[in-house]
């Protein structure tokens, strides 16, 4: 089992749906990102989180500690947010980053 | 605030030849730089960490002497690859963070990327 799973993989939705990308893992944790990686490959660092909320435009990034669970949550979604959702970790005792699959969503208009 | 940029972004080349990436840390100085690598339709994989002024570490199984790693300033990683072959054809990402790589809550800002190309 990996330590950083993310579901779903694959996420088609119609625009103006609000979306949810969850990450869960099973390591301690000091802090978790979620990155954005656009179809050229390139990634934006879009949240970092060691606790509670965070709010960002559309974007909404949650995390609770006890259940090892993120939460990345997309309002009014929209055909430019297509792109691979990645979650990472940095374990307690490391600061190199474990990293998620990644979620592949896809906005049609 | 906490750009890093890549360059170049995109680089085709001939077996056999060499590849600089640079790094570059435009408005904070990189106590340390990361270099990730991605395969298609795989998670980013860390490569090296180096801290500026000293040699980088690099992870076990990347060979050092094919990936040559140069953090010289802290504003400024370079990342070569020696005598590049197809199977070095990847997405190559670095990142940066203020702190020395053991201050576990120093953030990482990620740069946007490099894709090669290895004919």
């Amino acid at each position: 089992k990996n330590e950083v799973e993310q579901s779903p993989q694959n996420l088609t939705a119609q625009e103006g749906e609000f979306i949810t990308i969850n990450c869960s893992y099973s390591v301690g944790i000091s802090a978790l990102h979620w990155l954005q990686q656009h179809p050229g490959g390139g990634i934006v660092s879009l949240f970092m989180l060691s606790s509670g909320k965070k709010k960002h435009g559309r974007l909404i990034a949650t995390i609770n500690i006890q259940e090892k669970h993120s939460s990345l949550h997309i309002t009014a979604s929209h055909p430019r947010d297509s792109a691979v959702y990645i979650c990472a970790v940095r374990p307690d005792s490391n600061y190199q980053l474990i990293w998620g699959a990644g979620t592949k969503l896809i906005i049609k208009p | 605030g906490a750009v890093v940029s890549q360059h170049p972004s995109r680089v085709i080349c001939k077996s056999g030849t060499s590849v600089k990436i640079e790094c570059r840390s435009l408005d904070f100085q990189a106590t340390t730089m990361f270099w990730y690598r991605q395969f298609p339709k795989q998670s980013l994989m860390l490569m090296a960490t180096s801290n500026e002024g000293s040699k980088a570490t690099y992870e076990q199984g990347v060979e050092k002497d094919k990936f040559l790693i140069n953090h010289a300033s802290l504003t400024l990683s370079t990342l070569t690859v020696t005598s590049a072959h197809p199977e070095d054809s990847s997405f190559y990402i670095c990142s940066a963070s203020r702190g020395l790589a053991g201050l576990l809550q120093e953030t990482q800002y990620f740069g946007p990327g490099t894709r090669l190309l290895v004919l």
